[in-house]
């Protein structure tokens, strides 16, 4: 199975700044990466899509990059809605296993 | 419009039986694929397992094979996600998501179901 890792787990970040999360498979996946975000008590959501394509709706301040087995996550100019948990999620096999979480928060 | 909505909060014993559902509309049902999600208290998302209503054809991921199963209903539109013997383990909120036509990128998703097991 394919396994997925974040880094950080964590960060404190203020409105304004740029923020970056990483996150990496255990086996090349091309570009089937997806990103969602989770605000407490709230269904994730979906924000990025085959590793850099936005969803529909999404804020263009949130952009995705990678392929092969490492990608990124970054938030341009953090906004307080944005304060949040961040998973990737491999979209390469039927299994589509999260990777443990990038929880976002005010510093 | 796209909804999936799922049924409500339960609390149950250890050793109890327990189905809860998800409502598919606003789309052709038969057509995509439904997945069951796990958040347990603090914790991150884990894929469960997944169904296309249309053959219900159903998968599971390895840690949760034998575990549960699910289902779904066609002419109700409903999926659903069941246990034979809940243990205090299984308290967790859990979400249903359609998938997109491949199945594997979720970008609707039902409002959670909290599933609580003590005695």
């Amino acid at each position: 199975d394919i396994q997925m890792t974040q880094s950080p787990s964590s960060l404190s970040a203020s409105v304004g700044d740029r923020v970056t999360i990483t996150c990496r498979a255990s086996q090349s996946i091309s570009s089937s990466l997806n990103w969602y975000q989770q605000k407490p008590g709230k269904a994730p959501q979906l924000l990025i899509y085959a590793a850099s394509s936005l969803q529909s709706g999404v804020p263009s301040r949130f952009s995705g990059s990678g392929s092969g087995t490492d990608f990124t996550l970054t938030i341009s100019s953090l906004h307080p809605e944005d304060f949040a948990t961040y998973y990737c999620q491999q979209s390469y096999s039927t299994f589509g296993a999260f990777g443990p979480g990038t929880k976002v928060d005010i510093k | 419009e796209v909804q999936l909505v799922q049924s409500g909060t339960e609390v149950k014993e250890p050793g109890e039986s327990l189905k809860i559902s998800c409502k598919g509309s606003g789309y052709s049902f038969t057509s995509y694929w439904i997945v069951w999600v796990r958040q347990m208290p603090g914790k991150g998302l884990e894929w469960m397992g997944i169904i296309y209503p249309g053959d219900s054809d159903t998968r599971y991921s390895p840690s949760f094979q034998g575990q549960v199963t699910i289902s779904a209903d066609k002419s109700t539109t409903t999926a659903y996600l069941q246990w034979s013997s809940l243990k205090a383990s299984d308290t967790a909120m859990y979400y249903c998501a359609r998938g997109d036509r491949t199945g594997t990128t979720y970008n609707y998703w039902g409002q959670g179901t909290l599933v609580t097991v003590s005695s």
